[in-house]
């Protein structure tokens, strides 16, 4: 059973508002993903970390942000959201480069 | 970039009926695969992996893989398949560095027929 939970698991939201994702893993990994994925359609990378204090883009571009304070903990935020932004967002952490991520249930953001 | 190919979007099956699902990695040094099922609304489960030794791997669920480096392909197989098998699959390559992403494929819809 995965230690990395997201909340919430399901969000509607009226345009403009400003948002945070959560995602919290109790594993103790280093590397953390969050991915946006539309329903029926593949993950894309957003935003990755390797650790504290380390945040990255990933392969999509997203105009959300993201924040490693502590490394349990890596939450998304989106500051104005718009319909654009409504997706499934799944958030992902991984040990050492031979093990497999752990993937959280994901958040379904429906922005109105 | 490292890039991973789902050749199948859709595949339908009867149920009993053997399965397998593509996968072609791009080249490059001896690489980390997945194979990750997806059912609706939920988020990814872990199926099996290959990082080295024997090609032939075992899962969960009763499905296994087999990597072959001469064709660059990490296919998913299972003899029987379940009515309850349906769901979105992905297969996944492991980065090796810093930050170690995995790429996914596009991921293959497994329809399952009574």
């Amino acid at each position: 059973e995965a230690d990395i939970y997201q909340t919430p698991r399901y969000l509607v939201i009226g345009t403009g508002k400003k948002i945070t994702l959560e995602c919290s893993q109790t594993m103790g990994h280093d590397k953390m993903y969050w991915y946006q994925q539309d329903p029926g359609m593949e993950l894309h990378l957003i935003h990755y970390s390797y650790g504290v204090n380390s945040t990255e883009k990933g392969d999509l571009s997203s105009e959300s942000t993201v924040s490693r304070i502590r490394t349990e903990h890596f939450p998304l935020t989106l500051e104005s959201a718009r319909p654009s932004h409504t997706s499934q967002y799944l958030c992902a952490s991984r040990g050492w480069e031979n093990t497999e991520a752990f993937f959280g249930q994901g958040t379904r953001l429906t922005v109105v | 970039a490292q890039s991973v190919t789902q050749p199948d979007i859709h595949i339908t099956v009867s149920e009993g009926a053997s399965l397998e699902l593509r996968c072609n990695y791009s080249y490059g040094a001896t690489p980390y695969l997945f194979w990750y099922v997806q059912s609706p609304g939920q988020g990814l489960q872990l199926l099996l992996k290959y990082f080295s030794g024997d090609t032939l791997v075992q899962g969960i669920k009763g499905f296994e893989a087999e990597f072959k480096r001469s064709q660059s392909s990490f296919n998913l197989r299972k003899p029987s398949v379940h009515w309850s098998d349906a769901a979105e699959y992905f297969c996944a390559r492991g980065d090796t560095g810093t930050a170690s992403k995995l790429t996914f494929g596009t991921g293959t819809r497994l329809q399952v027929t009574l």
